[in-house]
This record gives structure tokens, sequence and C-alpha cells, in this order.
């Protein structure tokens, strides 16, 4: 079983339209969560981090599930600039490195 | 600050040849990482290092080298190319843990073909 897994998509949805991603994580001593974003051709950047308490930045809310190794993003209103590939990353402990899920793939249609 | 940076940009080499991928970053970060990504795989770790002087292997280091002497530049080295190589290279690096922030950064990739 992959450590962390996305479904990979791709999702087409129209502008305005709300869209949730999941992501499950198998180690439960994982200890930070972020969401990531790719363009295509563009290196990886930082959308978010995820907090226990769930947290929002503008339309985008990320949420997380201790108990059940969840992580979830939810965009609200999708643009058309929205259109990404959005990676799911846990760290598990001190300073080891990133692991990164496969991404789920975004498209925004006008 | 110029952040991550990588060079070349692009890269074609034949099989069986030998280059160095470079990469350096201006942010004082001791950690930092060097990723290849290929259709469908995702980005895999190949080598890591969390300070001058130390570095580890990743999920895929076979045909990879790397060292660490300055905080600022953790090269790549493929030794003998084979076009399973073909890919596109991330370098990244982030502060130490506990440092405020987690925030991992990326260079803009190196795209490396090799026939």
């Amino acid at each position: 079983r992959k450590e962390v897994e996305q479904d990979p998509g791709p999702f087409n949805v129209p502008e305005g339209a709300t869209v949730a991603f999941n992501c499950t994580y198998s180690n439960s001593a994982s200890q930070s969560f972020f969401w990531y974003r790719q363009d295509c051709r563009k290196e990886p950047k930082l959308l978010m981090s995820v907090y226990s308490s769930g947290n929002e930045d503008g339309r985008f809310t990320a949420q997380l599930n201790r108990a059940s190794q969840y992580i979830s993003l939810l965009i609200r209103d999708s643009k058309l600039s929205d259109s990404a590939t959005y990676l799911c990353v846990v760290r598990n402990s001190g300073n080891t490195p990133l692991v990164f899920g496969k991404g789920t793939r975004l498209s925004v249609i006008a | 600050n110029a952040g991550v940076t990588q060079t070349p940009k692009f890269q074609v080499l034949k099989t069986g040849q030998s280059m160095t991928l470079q990469c350096a970053q201006d942010m004082n970060h001791e950690y930092m990482s060097w990723y290849r990504q290929d259709p469908g795989m995702g980005l895999r770790l190949i080598h890591y290092s969390v300070g001058a002087g130390i570095t580890d292997q990743g999920e895929v280091p076979n045909g990879y080298n790397v060292s660490r002497s300055t905080t600022e530049d953790f090269p790549l080295r493929l030794l003998s190319a084979a076009p399973s190589q073909t890919s596109v290279y991330f370098c990244a690096s982030r502060p130490p843990t506990g440092g405020g922030t987690d925030t991992q950064y990326f260079g803009p990739g190196t795209r490396l073909t090799v026939l």
C-alpha cells in the first residue's frame, strides 16, 4: 500500500463548481500535512498546510481527520486558474523527507 | 532571494554519458533533496541531505550520486546515463523542522532526455 494515496482524477468541473479532493495516509505517526499545487510543466508550490482543527484560505478549505488518517481539500467557486494537479503531502517525524501522493488533476472548464 | 535555482533547464544525453545537475539555494536551508517526476509516477525521492556533509538515499537512488560540501549547493551526478533516467528532475530545500515553517521550496526543474 502506498504511504499517501489520492484519486488521480482527472476531475473536470465547470467554473463556479465546488470540488473536493481526498487523500489517505498510512503512517499513524505522521505529524504534518500539506496540499501542494503543481501547474503543468512547473514545479510544485505549497498551497496550504493542514491543521487538526481545519483551516481555510479564501475559497480553499483543508481538513484533517487523524483517527481515519484522511485529509481533504475543498475548492469553492472554482476558477479556470484553479486548473492544476493537487498533491497531498505528509511529513512523518523529525527531519525526514516529505512523502508526496501522486496528485489529483483538476480541469476547470468555462 | 533567488530561492532554489537549477541548471541546466534542458539537457539531452547519449546513453553512457555522465553529467551533473546543479542545484543551489540562498535561503540558508539545511535540508535539500532531489526528486524525479515521471508521468503517472508522481514525485520520487532520489537522495536527500539534512546538512553539509550528510546525505542519504531516497526511494530511487540507483544510478545517481550526490554530495553536500556546502549548505548552498547540492549537485546530482548521473554516473552513466540510461534511457530510463529520462525524466524531469526537481531539487528542493526547506528549513529545519521546528523552524516555524515546513514549507518546501522547489527549483524550476531540469528536463533530461537520454537517447
